[in-house]
């Protein structure tokens, strides 16, 4: 089975620009969650796409968006950068939003803001 | 809300010997906990979860985990390190119905010497 897949892995961006990262999930799965990994901590959530609409959010800014398409990848946008969002994004996948307990992570985008 | 903490940021193990991280959860009801590996330039692979049921859980790669709930922990245990046990490790604590949306501790890295 394919795996969770992210593009791109490595990214630098300017304050100010806007980014949209792509995740592919893994075969049979409906769900998609979103984190951010800042450098030396765990991940945070940022929200949870189910069957292309939103399910749950985490304390992110609006400017902080995503798409669930069809065939049930996704997007994350993120508009208006600031230094801070600089970090190891990660795209999990899993069933029925992540219902069995197992989420199937992605390698991650390593986003750089400058 | 709930938390998870991980008191130990960096622990340093000798190839044999046993190895114990310790996590501490804060929530009110019955929390599902995780523990999830990050071996470097990869995503998060699932160790272990608990639900509910036997507090002793038997993960993947020879690693246990026991729940206690007086003392608000869910510490990992391995008998004999092995080399490829160098990583990341992170406790996660998530709720029913939110199953995608976790909370993850800080980390504790793991150095294994020969």
């Amino acid at each position: 089975e394919t795996g969770v897949t992210q593009s791109p892995t490595h990214l630098i961006k300017t304050r100010g620009q806007q980014v949209t990262l792509r995740c592919s999930s893994q075969s049979g799965h409906n769900t998609v969650s979103w984190y951010q990994q800042a450098l030396g901590q765990g991940p945070q959530f940022i929200f949870q796409y189910y069957r292309e609409e939103e399910n749950g959010r985490g304390n992110f800014p609006p400017r902080f968006s995503g798409l669930q398409f069809p065939n049930y990848s996704s997007e994350l946008n993120v508009n208006a950068l600031e230094l801070d969002d600089s970090a190891l994004y990660l795209c999990a996948s899993s069933q029925d939003r992540g219902k069995t307990g197992e989420l199937f992570f992605g390698e991650g985008s390593r986003l750089t803001v400058l | 809300a709930q938390s998870v903490t991980q008191p130990d940021i960096h622990i340093t193990v000798s190839e044999g010997a046993s190895l114990e991280l310790r996590c501490n959860y804060s929530y009110g009801a019955t929390p599902y906990l995780f523990w999830y590996v990050q071996s470097p330039g990869q995503g998060l692979q699932l160790l272990l979860k608990y639900f509910s049921g036997d507090t002793l859980v038997q993960g993947i790669k020879g690693f246990e985990a026991e729940f206690k709930r007086s003392q608000s922990s869910f510490n990992l245990r391995k008998p004999s390190v092995h080399w490829s046990d160098a990583a990341e490790y992170f406790c996660a604590v998530g709720e029913a119905d939110s199953w995608g949306k976790l909370q993850f501790g800080a980390g504790t890295q793991v150095v294994v010497t020969p």
